[in-house]
């Protein structure tokens, strides 16, 4: 089992639409959590981190579940320019305690 | 406000020589981590160092990569007799003890 699982997808919606990703972790003892965008070609930006409590960003809203050990991510009306890959990333603590491991990316297109 | 700064961005190499990427992490961070993504596939992690140590190599193959990240000057991934599958986006990141991390804009790597 990966430690890190996104779907790929990819993810086509039109403007305006609500979507969800989801990513799960293998190691429970996982400490902190992220989520990156990355357009084509070019270096992942952190979009935003990720709270036990879960926490909300304009129109991006992140949500952390322990117990079934998986985040996600929800995007109210979609723009195009959302259009982007989408990963999630996980610290998981201990000796390499920097280190983040990523999913694969969850493709997103938003369409007129 | 430097970010982080990766040169050069593209680098071509013919089969058998050796390609040196270089990395200055952001002003006040001390932890560096390189990354290497493929064509249509996710970031993996290759090594995660601090100033003048290696922390955690998992990811970095055992033959013909090395890292350093010395005292005065940026980090450096040298990587000997590059082959075609060599060939990628290297990603470097950097983050303080427990910031998510910052990614420069990679280097892309082709060889010929």
């Amino acid at each position: 089992r990966k430690e890190v699982e996104q779907d790929p997808g990819p993810f086509n919606v039109p403007e305006g639409a609500t979507v969800a990703f989801n990513c799960t972790y293998s190691n429970s003892a996982s400490q902190s959590f992220f989520w990156y965008r990355q357009d084509c070609r070019k270096e992942p930006k952190l979009l935003m981190s990720v709270y036990s409590s879960g926490n909300e960003d304009g129109r991006f809203t992140a949500q952390l579940n322990r117990a079934s050990q998986y985040i996600s991510l929800l995007i109210r009306d979609s723009k195009l320019s959302d259009s982007a890959t989408y990963l999630c990333a996980v610290r998981m603590g201990g000796t390499s305690y920097g280190k983040l491991t990523f999913g694969q990316g969850t493709i997103l297109t938003v369409h007129p | 406000n430097a970010g982080v700064m990766q040169n050069p961005r593209h680098l071509v190499r013919r089969r058998g020589q050796e390609a040196r990427l270089r990395c200055s992490p952001m002003k006040g961070h001390s932890h560096v981590y390189w990354y290497r993504q493929l064509p249509e596939e996710g970031l993996k992690f290759m090594v995660y160092l601090q100033k003048e140590n290696i922390i955690d190599e998992s990811g970095m193959p055992k033959e013909r990569f090395s890292a350093e990240f010395p005292k005065e000057g940026p980090s450096i991934l040298r990587i000997q007799q590059v082959v075609r599958g060599d060939s990628a986006a290297y990603f470097c990141a950097s983050s303080t003890n427990n910031s998510p991390l910052h990614f420069g804009n990679g280097t892309r790597l082709t060889v010929t």
